[in-house]
Order: C-alpha cells, then sequence, then structure tokens
C-alpha cells in the first residue's frame, strides 16, 4: 500500500493556459474522488468514479474542468482556460468502496497557482 | 448547507487529552459521524467513525452522546504532531450508492503546545 499519489505536487500556471493533473489511487480502489481546497477552507467535492464511470459531478465543475478513468485505475483532471479562481489545492482520493470501514484515503494534493 | 458545528479553533498542551467537540443536531437515522484531521501542506487523513456506540482505535476515541445530537474526538496523549484541522462529517454509510461522497465544513484548528 503506496497511498495515493498525485502528480505534480506544485503547478504554476499563466492564466488562459490547460494543465492536468494526475492521480494514482490505492490499488484495488474502485472509487476515486476529486476535491478542491482553497486556502482556509475544507476541501469541496467535484467529482467521483465507480471504476471508470464517472457517476457524479459537482456543480463545482465547470465545462471548463473534465476528469477521466480510462481504464477504472489511474484519473487525470485537465482543466481548459485556467483563470485565477483556479487556483487551489486539487485533493484525489481513493477508497473500496465496500464494507462497513471504506474510508477515503486523500493524496497531498496539487496545488495550482494561476498568474 | 453544514450539518456540522464546531468552534473554529482550540489548543492543548502537551500530553493532555484534547476533547474536541462537533454538534450535529440534525443527524438522520443513517448517518454516520465520520472524523478526518488534516495536518499542515498534506491531504485530509481519516481517524474513525461511528454511528451510536462509542468508538475507539488507535489514533482516537469517538463518543457520541445518546440522542446522537453530538459527539467528542478525544486523543488521549495529545502531542506536537497532532496539531492540524480536525473535521466533524455527517454523512451516510459513504459504502452504500445513494451518498458516496463526504461533505467538509471548515473544521476545527487544534493547536498543541509544548
Amino acid at each position: 500500500d503506496t497511498g495515493v499519489s498525485q502528480d505534480p505536487r506544485h503547478k504554476i500556471t499563466k492564466r488562459g493556459q490547460n494543465v492536468t493533473f494526475r492521480c494514482d489511487p490505492i490499488s484495488e480502489h474502485n472509487r476515486l474522488y476529486w476535491y478542491r481546497q482553497t486556502l482556509g477552507q475544507g476541501p469541496e467535492f467535484l467529482t467521483y468514479f465507480q471504476n471508470e464511470a464517472q457517476l457524479e459531478k459537482s456543480r463545482l465543475l465547470s465545462d471548463r474542468f473534465s476528469a477521466e478513468r480510462p481504464k477504472g485505475s489511474f484519473s487525470t483532471l485537465e482543466i481548459q482556460r485556467t483563470e485565477q479562481g483556479d487556483s487551489a489545492m486539487y485533493l484525489c482520493a481513493s477508497s473500496s468502496g465496500t464494507g462497513v470501514n471504506s474510508p477515503l484515503h486523500f493524496g497531498n494534493g496539487t496545488r495550482l497557482t494561476v498568474t | 448547507d453544514a450539518k456540522t458545528t464546531q468552534p473554529p479553533s482550540m489548543d492543548c498542551a502537551e500530553g493532555r487529552a484534547a476533547n474536541l467537540p462537533c454538534n450535529h443536531s440534525t443527524i438522520s437515522g443513517n448517518e454516520y459521524v465520520y472524523w478526518y484531521r488534516q495536518i499542515h501542506s498534506q491531504g485530509p487523513q481519516y481517524i474513525i467513525h461511528g454511528l451510536k456506540n462509542n468508538e475507539t482505535n488507535e489514533m482516537a476515541s469517538l463518543i457520541i452522546t445518546e440522542d446522537r445530537k453530538s459527539s467528542t474526538l478525544i486523543l488521549p496523549h495529545a502531542t506536537l504532531r497532532d496539531t492540524a484541522v480536525y473535521y466533524c462529517i455527517v454523512s451516510p454509510l459513504i459504502s452504500t450508492g445513494a451518498n458516496s461522497k463526504l461533505t467538509f465544513g471548515k473544521g476545527i484548528t487544534l493547536s498543541v503546545r509544548p
């Protein structure tokens, strides 16, 4: 169990550029979540996958955001035409989704700064 | 639409017990109480969860009142490494399909002083 891995840890981009983040969940975890966290706030849910199916998307996930999990393993989150308001920590989490005790395991996030 | 209320901050002395309160007066019968914590520059870390009985694991104890309207997370012997933001969350069991996400509030910042 190597934990949830996110790459990159930090990303600085100019407004209008596209960025893509990657998340590698704990192996055999069939659920994968994306959250966003701004300074002083708790994490906000963006979307989640059960295997390769994207089952829920938050209203926070505008059409500039797209998430994929093509083979039910790793996931990517892409933000197109970034805006300064997109600056935040993007957190990925995974869970086994079965049994009484299936907590979310979070990665350490990707911090995005849009200049 | 926060379902929990936590004080913004508290502190305790190293080695003493830290008792973190949480109010969830509108909790539904099928909702569990979850606690996570987030140490600076890290992702949230699961601590414990419970439905109505008190729970204990290697990290903490969770005490839920009989009416389930409030709970307390107890760190029995706080250390400096326990300084973090602690989130109390109520949610149906996340392994069910009906609600498979956790909704975080602002949490309580615990500062452990030497």
